[in-house]
């Protein structure tokens, strides 16, 4: 059954922490995609992969990072220069680039 | 540069009664768009899209869409709405050679008993 998965389905982070979004994919998609979203903001782009270990920035990538070292996986990393951390993180991918985007369940976020 | 316009944050909208969700773009170039329905705590899930061809489009769950290129519109709608149709519902477009989806700021739609 293809689908792309998402985990932890929620994850909390300490001051001055790094944490990992895990985003998995089985569909054999190129291209893959994360976005936050925040309560009536609709989505915004963090970083995008259209091949292995190549990846781009998207419009909101300041104290983000990300790893494309297999076509199958996309972690995210927020890193503690990320003042406001807390949102939902979609993962989605798509054949290419510029073709229909799948996502995932979501990831929520949350500071203690 | 394109850009998205759900004016409608909320519709409350009765079960059985039909519905209209109102999406406007605008754009330089051939446009690609697309709605999403996001339920509580959820990833989106493709309803429908349009790409070329005929302007109506239908999609899952009894919804369709009409592209109207003079209106630079792409409303949603359904004929007769289920309480299970409770979900946010997003729009987005993307085209003209860029890879960029541009979302919309999303309606909640709440179907009433």
């Amino acid at each position: 059954d293809g689908g792309i998965t998402q985990s932890p389905k929620y994850l909390f982070r300490k001051e001055g922490q790094n944490v990992t979004l895990s985003c998995e994919q089985n569909l054999n998609h190129d291209a893959m995609y994360w976005y936050r979203q925040d309560p009536g903001q609709g989505l915004r782009l963090i970083y995008y992969s259209q091949i292995v270990n190549d990846f781009q920035k998207g419009d909101i990538a300041e104290g983000y990072s990300v790893s494309r070292e297999k076509k199958e996986s996309f972690p995210l990393t927020v890193t503690s220069a990320q003042k406001n951390p807390t949102a939902f993180y979609l993962c989605a991918s798509s054949i290419l680039l510029q073709e229909t985007q799948y996502f995932g369940p979501g990831t929520r976020l949350l500071v203690l | 540069a394109q850009s998205v316009t759900q004016l409608d944050s909320q519709v409350p909208v009765f079960e059985e009664a039909p519905v209209e969700l109102r999406c406007n773009y605008s754009s330089s170039v051939s446009v690609y768009l697309f709605w999403y329905v996001q339920y509580p705590n959820q990833g989106l899930q493709l309803l429908l899209k349009y790409l070329s061809g005929s302007t109506l489009v239908k999609g899952i769950n009894g919804f369709e869409a009409e592209f109207n290129k003079s209106q630079t519109s792409f409303h949603l709608r359904k004929p007769s709405v289920h309480i299970s149709d409770t979900a946010e519902y997003f729009c987005a477009v993307t085209g003209g050679g860029t890879y960029k989806y541009i979302f919309g700021t999303g309606t909640r739609l709440k179907v009433l008993a």
